[in-house]
């Protein structure tokens, strides 16, 4: 079964720092999404991203993140200046058309101190 | 906002029991509702999912309903086994547009042998 991959597993980064999370979306999928879970809080919609473009963003999502698919395979998001309250499991999702396959990765716990 | 209500938070159940989780939605424009299973530290995972024009669907030991006009939708878990143990989400979508998910706040779901 094809699969959303993302790397690395867990990252340790230090406050104020730039953070690189990427995401390989499964190959035919048209749309891209990254959503947060703060430990044991509910997963919440950060962005989504469909030709190319930015489709919607959440209040979270400030001038901090960015996102990128930069060679048509890999999705990243990057957060300029990381806060200790980014710590988070970052989860990237991808889907073919609207809800269909509709996949999410194994996510990227970040650990910012 | 968006917002979707889950309840309960935690729930406790013998094997053999049935479960039933509740989650009420804000944004009568949503038309598709998934479940999602999530053990500890791990992605979530797509159990089921029912799209507005259907009031029930099942598989196998799960079923879900949904009540437009209430805007509620339930999961039903029957012949509960110690590997249902798990936290579940149910969640909102719109199918137009960006397909972002609004989740619940989450069910932590313990059965015991």
């Amino acid at each position: 079964e094809p699969e959303v991959t993302q790397t690395p597993s867990h990252q340790v980064t230090q406050m104020g720092q730039e953070v690189i999370l990427r995401c390989v979306p499964i190959s035919n999928h048209l749309y891209f999404y990254w959503y947060r879970q703060i430990l044991g809080q509910k997963v919440e919609f950060l962005v989504s991203f469909y030709n190319n473009e930015i489709s919607e963003k959440s209040e979270i999502f400030d001038d901090q993140f960015s996102v990128e698919r930069p060679d048509g395979s890999n999705f990243t998001l990057k957060i300029r200046s990381t806060k200790l309250e980014d710590s988070a499991m970052y989860f990237c999702a991808s889907s073919m058309v609207g809800v269909d396959g509709y996949t999410f990765g194994s996510g990227t716990r970040l650990t910012v101190v | 906002g968006e917002n979707v209500e889950q309840h309960p938070s935690t729930l406790s159940v013998q094997e053999g029991d049935s479960a039933v989780i509740k989650c009420t939605y804000s944004d009568s424009a949503s038309n598709y509702f998934p479940w999602y299973k999530q053990e500890l530290g791990k992605r979530p995972q797509l159990i089921i999912d029912i799209r507005s024009n259907v009031g029930e669907k099942k598989d196998q030991r799960i079923a879900v309903t949904l009540n437009k006009t209430a805007k509620h939708f339930s999961l039903h878990i029957t012949e509960t086994q110690p590997e249902d143990s798990a936290v579940y989400f149910c969640a909102a979508c719109i199918i137009s547009g960006t397909y972002k998910y609004i989740f619940g706040t989450g069910t932590r779901l313990k059965v015991l042998a």
